[in-house]
């Protein structure tokens, strides 16, 4: 069975660097065509992906949050962590992480964390 | 770049057939996901590569994509069947959700 559980701090000053971590079992990031991949969804708002790391260490990142985002891994602990630069309050929502597979179309999610809700705010 | 239109909410009497699309230009081209998430949930794979039912998904949940247009189908609406719905692709090399449609079984 295949778990995950995100964890990280509940409230963040914007402009502070915000650092989640996602722990997981069930499955290993050391096999070939696994992935972790991070989505997030503002109060009341549409599911935004954002980022996923595989098990060779390939990254990939939403377009439009690249340039603060950095996703990385440690597969001895079964964890991914993702850290977002710069927060502002737009970026309060809810952050789910979720396995994911590399398929030839495209990977989907599944299974998710049950999500982490961070507020940004002074 | 993608974007992917979903209907904003889509009602269903009970026990009907309730139909909820994702368009984008050529999106037949592209292999479409489905998730099902219910209020203060994580959002739960219902369809993968258009047509697929995970296991544990009931046969009600049906899916297709071709030309503009995925589409996601549950037949038998159940009250329990209410929830937000949200498609999901993978362009080039990047992840991409439509806005959402929120079904409502009356």
């Amino acid at each position: 069975q295949i778990t995950l559980r995100e964890s990280g701090p509940t409230l963040v000053t914007p402009t502070q660097t915000l650092t989640l971590t996602c722990t997981f079992s069930g499955f290993s990031l050391s096999t070939s065509g696994v992935g972790v991949g991070w989505i997030r969804q503002p109060p009341g708002k549409a599911l935004e992906w954002l980022a996923l790391i595989y098990w060779d260490d390939d990254r990939r990142y939403s377009p439009s949050l690249k340039s603060r985002l950095n996703i990385t891994k440690d597969t001895s602990k079964n964890r991914v962590v993702l850290t977002m630069t710069n927060v502002d309050p737009v970026d309060t929502g809810t952050y789910y992480c979720a396995h994911s597979i590399a398929a030839p179309g495209g990977n989907w999610f599944d299974p998710w964390g049950q999500g982490t809700l961070v507020t940004v705010s002074s | 770049s993608y974007d992917l239109t979903q209907p904003l909410s889509v009602s269903v009497a009970l026990g009907q057939t309730a139909s909820i699309t994702c368009s984008e230009n050529n999106i037949g081209g592209k292999d479409v996901h489905w998730y099902q998430q219910k209020p203060g949930q994580a959002p739960v794979l219902v369809i993968y590569r258009n047509s697929n039912r995970p296991s544990g998904i009931p046969e009600r949940f049906s899916g297709s994509n071709s030309g503009n247009t995925a589409t996601l189908t549950i037949s038998r609406a159940q009250a329990g069947d209410e929830a937000d719905y949200y498609c999901q692709v993978w362009d080039s090399t990047t992840g991409l959700f439509g806005g959402g449609s929120k079904l409502t079984v009356l």
